[in-house]
């Protein structure tokens, strides 16, 4: 089955950019969903198709995918960015969803 | 206005069985794929089923043949039949709505609703 890795936690301060990847095997051929989850909350997708804003999500959220990385980047981040970020794919394969570990962002 | 909300018995002893329900408001299910996405508790997100708007139906492995999602078109409603159920099923069960091409994404969830499996 298609794996997805993330790295545990990112941490970062205030006004400064973040950047969680995302890593799976050519990932770049396939889109690459991010979801952002805070504590005791449905997750919330921040980013679709690799670099597509939802409605209502800050212009700071982008996202590019290439090679073997995908990577969400939050410019200028603010304490409320704090939470956990998903990255998630569809293999065809197997017609399966699949989410990435997580990746806690702490906001220092 | 979109809304999901998810609805179940919440506590279940392991080797029992139960029915989660996800009630859809705002748009018809049959029009969308739908799925079922679980949370253990600290842990990250499992994607559980899928159901597509033609009805086939797909599972994860974790669960494969002790799941079936199912829909009731006139209650506009989404269900989770799990049987046999083990304690590594205990997790926060969110239904979500997959919208988009190649698979889609999730653009909307609901609350989720809590099982916890133990005797």
């Amino acid at each position: 089955s298609y794996v997805l890795t993330q790295p545990p936690s990112v941490s970062v301060a205030p006004g400064q950019t973040a950047r969680i990847t995302c890593g799976g095997n050519n990932i770049g051929t396939k889109s690459v969903h991010w979801y952002q989850q805070k504590p005791g909350q449905a997750p919330v997708l921040v980013i679709n198709y690799d670099s597509d804003r939802p409605s209502g999500i800050p212009e700071r959220f982008s996202g590019s995918n290439s090679g073997n990385t995908a990577t969400l980047t939050i410019r200028w981040v603010e304490a409320g960015d704090e939470a956990d970020y998903y990255c998630q794919v569809y293999d065809s394969r197997s017609d399966h969803r699949v989410f990435g570990s997580g990746t806690k962002v702490t906001v220092l | 206005e979109v809304q999901l909300v998810e609805t179940g018995p919440g506590l279940v002893q392991p080797g029992g069985s139960l029915r989660l329900s996800c009630a859809a408001s705002g748009f018809p299910i049959t029009n969308y794929y739908m799925s079922w996405v679980r949370q253990a508790p600290g842990k990250g997100l499992e994607w559980v089923s899928t159901i597509y708007n033609l009805g086939g139906t797909y599972y994860a492995d974790s669960v494969k043949g002790r799941v079936t999602i199912s829909r009731d078109t006139s209650k506009n409603t989404l269900y989770l039949q799990m049987n046999s159920l083990r304690v590594e099923d205990t997790a926060v069960y969110y239904c979500a709505r997959l919208m988009g091409d190649g698979g889609g994404y999730n653009d909307y969830w609901g609350q989720g609703t809590l099982v916890t499996v133990s005797s």
